[in-house]
Formats: structure tokens, C-alpha cells, sequence
């Protein structure tokens, strides 16, 4: 069974702390992405990554930064974490192939930064 | 760009009733179409997908969507819905030849009462 996990369901943090987000797939999918998923707004877009070492800003990269050193592995930063990044984090992977493969996402994580 | 709008935030609907989620896109160029399902503290997970073929696309759990290409609609509709329905839908769009990255509307929560 293809399976993205994040290293964390529930996250509580402090204003101007360094936060990271891990995300692992066991697939071997080349894309992997990360978004925000806020009441009202849907999925935003944060970074995606379509290689290894190779990375790419979303719609609102602004507060975060990636890596990407192993294909399976996807980590989110949030270098000094503020009250409005409080919010749900989903980590997803697809295959190399194009825009008609369907993502496979992780359970998410509900980041609180107080 | 493709964009994609689901009319409504929020269906609220009877058990064994039936169900219609709108979703229309925008897109100058021939599209991909995908419905996701998120459940309570859940990922997301794919329902079903248009790629090409027969317009009528049937998914999990008893779901189906029509693709109807001049209305650019992709609505999803279930015959009778379960509470265990009760959960956030997203359409999404990808352009043909375009990007992986699909365009995801804000979703629409369907409430099912018992």
C-alpha cells in the first residue's frame, strides 16, 4: 500500500522558534510538494520539488525554505515561526509522468505557533 | 492560467439523500479533472479522475462525476449518501501538456444529517 507519512499529527510551537516538517514517501515518486491548507482558502501551494536537491517556490513561499537531499524525503522550515503559520501542513508525492497523475498526500500536520 | 471554483462552502444534506458538488473550471487548453476526498484529520485521497474517454468517470465509494466540456463543469453527484459522506471535497485541474502541479478550488464541506 503507497503510504506518505509526516512526522508529526500535532505540533505546538513558540513565536521565533525553527520548526521542521518531515515528510517521507515510500513510492519512489519524483514530485514532492508541500501546502497549507487554511478554512476557506483550500490547498495553498508552499514549495514543491521535482528532483532531488531541486526545488521550487509555490504561491506563498514567504516564512519558509526546503530540502530535499534523499528522493524519498521532503522537509519543511519554517526558520522563525510566527502566529499566522499556525495552520495545517499536507505533504504530498506524484510520479514524474504529468499533470493527469493524482498526488498521494500525507495525513498533515496541525502546526500551533503561540 | 486554469482556475477552478466550486460554488459552495458548505452542502448540508438528509442521509439516502442525493448529493451534487459543482465544480467549474477555466482553462484555455484541454484539462484533467480530479475530485479528492478529506476526511476528518485526514489527507486527502483521490475519488476519481477524467483524463480522456466517456465523460461520465466513476470513483470510490459510490461517487461519479460528468465532465461536460461546454459548461467546463465537473460536477460530482452520489445517489444516496452515508453519514461516513460527511467530509471536505476538492476539485482540482490539470492542463494537458502543462504543469504537474494541478490548480485545487477551495473545497466544499458536505454535511451529511442523520
Amino acid at each position: 500500500d503507497v503510504k506518505v507519512t509526516q512526522s508529526s499529527r500535532y505540533l505546538v510551537k513558540r513565536t521565533g522558534e525553527k520548526v521542521f516538517l518531515e515528510c517521507v514517501q515510500d513510492m519512489d515518486h519524483e514530485n514532492m510538494f508541500w501546502y497549507r491548507q487554511d478554512p476557506g482558502l483550500g490547498l495553498r501551494l508552499i514549495y514543491f520539488s521535482y528532483d532531488v536537491k531541486m526545488k521550487e517556490k509555490g504561491d506563498i513561499p514567504e516564512g519558509y525554505s526546503v530540502s530535499r537531499e534523499k528522493k524519498e524525503r521532503f522537509s519543511l522550515i519554517l526558520e522563525s515561526a510566527s502566529t499566522n503559520q499556525t495552520s495545517m501542513y499536507l505533504c504530498a508525492s506524484s510520479l514524474a509522468g504529468g499533470p493527469g497523475d493524482e498526488q498521494f498526500f500525507g495525513p498533515g500536520t496541525r502546526l500551533t505557533v503561540l | 492560467a486554469q482556475s477552478v471554483t466550486q460554488l459552495d462552502s458548505q452542502v448540508p444534506v438528509f442521509e439516502e439523500a442525493p448529493v451534487e458538488l459543482r465544480c467549474n473550471y477555466s482553462s484555455s487548453v484541454s484539462v484533467y479533472l480530479f475530485w479528492y476526498v478529506q476526511y476528518p484529520n485526514q489527507g486527502l485521497q483521490l475519488l476519481l479522475k477524467y483524463l480522456s474517454g466517456s465523460t461520465l468517470v466513476k470513483g470510490i465509494n459510490g461517487f461519479e462525476a460528468e465532465f461536460n466540456k461546454s459548461q467546463t463543469s465537473f460536477h460530482l453527484r452520489k445517489p444516496s449518501v452515508h453519514i461516513s459522506d460527511t467530509a471536505e471535497y476538492f476539485c482540482a485541474v490539470g492542463v494537458v501538456g502543462g504543469s504537474y502541479i494541478p490548480t485545487f478550488g477551495r473545497g466544499t464541506s458536505l454535511i451529511v444529517h442523520p
